[in-house]
């Protein structure tokens, strides 16, 4: 089955700077990959979302980049700002498999410094 | 507000004594799950349900039991052969349209399981 790895697990980050969390995968035939965010107390949210056949993809302050070669995609945060704050989750999707067939990663707790 | 709610927030087992965590969603999704969350792991699927009356086992459904009466409703039950219940647990839901589950998942606030 697949396999998600996550790094980094924690990250500091003063604001206004970048964060980049990256994931690799091992399922050469997974074809979605999505990113979580969950808040404290709450539940995950999904924040954005990259399908293989696209390299980047772009939401205001937010990005994904997937190299499908080395089987890895990252998340780059610019801009930071305190309600960044968070446990970032990637996840991988085998190929015509639905939600039930997504693998999360392990989490980076990303905090942001004043 | 359309949404997920679980309750309660926060729950405490007794040795032997199974346990039932609510899930209601407002969504009108056919599609609902639960998953578990431990500190420093990602989430795990338990059981997920397409369809009422129908549901089907995740990756670590050993200890745990579902039912889908209502297609609004998917409790979750923590029974006494569930030897390491304490855990964060999520459930979410997502749309089917055209037959096709799709793949965004909406979250509950989650409950804390903890045993006494």
């Amino acid at each position: 089955g697949e396999n998600v790895e996550q790094h980094p697990s924690t990250l500091s980050v003063q604001e206004g700077d970048s964060a980049v969390i990256k994931c690799t995968y091992s399922d050469s035939a997974s074809n979605y990959f999505p990113w979580y965010k969950q808040e404290l107390g709450k539940g995950p949210q999904l924040i954005i979302d990259i399908r293989s056949n696209v390299g980047e993809k772009k939401d205001q302050r937010i990005a994904v980049t997937l190299n499908k070669t080395a089987k890895h995609f990252s998340l780059h945060i610019t801009e930071t700002q305190p309600e960044d704050s968070a446990v970032y989750f990637c996840a991988a999707r085998e190929r015509g498999g639905t939600a039930s067939k997504l693998t999360f990663g392990t989490g980076t707790r990303l905090q942001v410094t004043l | 507000d359309g949404g997920i709610t679980q309750s309660p927030k926060y729950l405490f087992r007794k040795e032997g004594q199974n346990v039932t965590l609510s899930c209601e969603q407002n969504l009108n999704h056919d599609a609902m799950y639960w998953y578990r969350q431990d500190p420093g792991q990602g989430l795990r699927l338990i059981y997920y349900s397409q369809i009422v009356n129908d549901f089907q086992k995740g990756d670590i459904a050993e200890g745990y039991s579902v039912s889908r009466e209502k297609k609004e409703s998917f409790p979750l039950t923590v029974t006494s052969a569930q030897k390491n219940p304490t855990a964060f647990y999520l459930c979410a839901s997502t749309q089917t349209t055209g037959g096709l589950t799709n793949e965004k998942l909406f979250f509950g606030s989650g409950t804390q399981l903890s045993v006494l």
